[in-house]
């Protein structure tokens, strides 16, 4: 059973345009929200966290929301560009099984020149 | 600086052979695990380590076994390998800040298959 629910599983976005992909979970003792970049070949690099006392964060082109009543979160990319292409995982973190990491089912983003 | 390595980069076994894939890591951190990545699935846990001498087991353990005989080495063995253990595993590595991991470095995998 997937604990982070994510969606879409594949997204095809214009150069310049705004990439969202989005993820949900259940369990109320994950506390920290990271998102990870991965290229073909390579493992995931940690893109960009978030805590759940915070309603956004802003790195660059990427963006998290977080709505913690809903237990919902976002990655934006915003001027979306070719070089972006890649999978998107997000992840949450479990305060009670070893601060260990349960991830998404991935995002193939594909950015069309 | 070499991170997180991993060996071998690509294996192929036969079903019931055993064998060990290797990962070290040259950072010092605390926390190390073990993931298997396959289509449609993301990355699911299968073992990890908050330090030397201390495993548990994640999402999918069974088949496989670890041990964490020094901060730097985390071996992941497969047992009896069988045609669904066919996946990229990755070893990953973080720091402890005040008690709570925030964020892995990946290894660059290794991609096995059993036939």
């Amino acid at each position: 059973q997937q604990q982070v629910k994510q969606s879409p599983q594949s997204l095809i976005v214009q150069k310049g345009g705004i990439s969202i992909i989005n993820c949900a979970y259940e369990n109320t003792a994950f506390d920290y929200f990271p998102w990870y970049q991965q290229f073909p070949g390579k493992g995931p690099a940690l893109l960009i966290a978030i805590r759940p006392d915070v309603s956004e964060k802003k790195e660059g082109r990427f963006t998290i929301s977080f709505n913690k009543s809903a237990k919902q979160f976002s990655l934006h990319i915003m001027d979306s560009q070719p070089g972006d292409s890649a999978t998107y995982f997000c992840a949450a973190r479990a305060s009670n099984t070893g601060n260990q990491f349960y991830f998404g089912t991935g995002t193939s983003l594909t950015v069309i020149p | 600086n070499a991170g997180v390595t991993q060996t071998p980069k690509f294996q192929v076994l036969k079903t019931g052979q055993s064998m060990t894939l290797q990962c070290a890591q040259d950072m010092n951190h605390e926390y190390m695990s073990w993931y298997r990545q396959d289509p449609g699935m993301g990355l699911r846990l299968i073992h990890y380590s908050v330090g030397a001498g201390i495993t548990d087991q994640g999402e999918v353990p069974n088949g496989y076994n670890v041990s964490r005989s020094t901060t730097e080495d985390f071996p992941l063995r497969l047992l009896s390998a069988a045609p669904s253990q066919t996946s990229v595993y990755f070893c990953a590595s973080s720091y402890s800040l005040l008690g709570a991991n925030y964020g892995y470095t990946f290894g660059s995998g290794t991609r096995l298959t059993v036939v």
